[in-house]
């Protein structure tokens, strides 16, 4: 059972444009969202993350946003540049309901490319 | 402040054979969680700890697979008798002791090789 589905496995982009990433969830006991960025070989990386009581949350060049009522998040990188390439996972918690922090639940990942 | 530190980075062991996966955490932070991650898939977790606590085990195996985090050291991920389908890379993250909604920050993983 997928709870967390990234349904594009690659995505590519020119330099300089918008790079959207998106990611969908079904538990809608989740109420923190993080994306993670990870290069080969490498453990992932935190990016931004966002609560469930906001619906946006900045970072430079990152932005999440969150529809609850759509069950959906997305990362928007502008302007996408090449050091950008890398594999973009989506992450959630919350969902077993417990008072403490909790297990992350992620997504299988999008292969990012911005090309020159 | 160092990061999440895991070793070793790589791990070859033949099957029947055991594996130790050993990690630190980000200095401060009292949680540690194991996640897995089988070739072409997101990453999967299996254990949460606390010093000298586990958590939250629902997504360790029900056999061979051990894990703790001792008072002193560093906490081990334990692999009895590996198979094949061992083979994967196993990530270890940690997050600060307060709250609920704590980022939880990776080490560079373990790429464990079963012949």
């Amino acid at each position: 059972d997928q709870q967390v589905k990234q349904n594009s496995p690659s995505l590519s982009v020119q330099e300089g444009r918008i790079s959207i990433l998106n990611c969908d969830y079904t538990n809608s006991m989740f109420d923190y969202f993080l994306w993670y960025k990870k290069y080969p070989a490498e453990g992932p990386t935190f990016l931004i993350s966002i609560s469930s009581i906001k619906d946006k949350n900045e970072d430079g060049r990152f932005t999440v946003f969150l529809n609850k009522s759509a069950k959906h998040l997305s990362l928007h990188i502008v302007p996408s540049q090449p050091g950008d390439s890398a594999v973009y996972f989506c992450a959630a918690s919350g969902g077993d309901g417990a008072g403490t922090a909790s297990k992350l639940t992620f997504g299988t990942g999008t292969r990012l490319q911005v090309t020159l | 402040n160092a990061g999440v530190m895991q070793n070793p980075r790589h791990l070859v062991r033949r099957r029947g054979q055991e594996a130790r996966l050993r990690c630190s955490p980000m200095k401060g932070h009292s949680h540690v969680y194991w996640y897995r991650q089988l070739p072409e898939e997101g990453l999967k977790f299996m254990v949460y700890l606390q010093k000298e606590n586990i958590i939250d085990e629902s997504g360790m195996p029900k056999e061979r697979f051990s894990a703790e985090f001792p008072k002193e050291g560093p906490s081990i991920l334990r692999i009895q008798q590996v198979v094949r389908g061992d083979s994967a890379a196993y990530f270890c993250a940690s997050s600060p002791p307060s709250g609920r909604r704590n980022t939880q920050y990776f080490g560079p993983g373990t790429r464990l090789t079963v012949l």
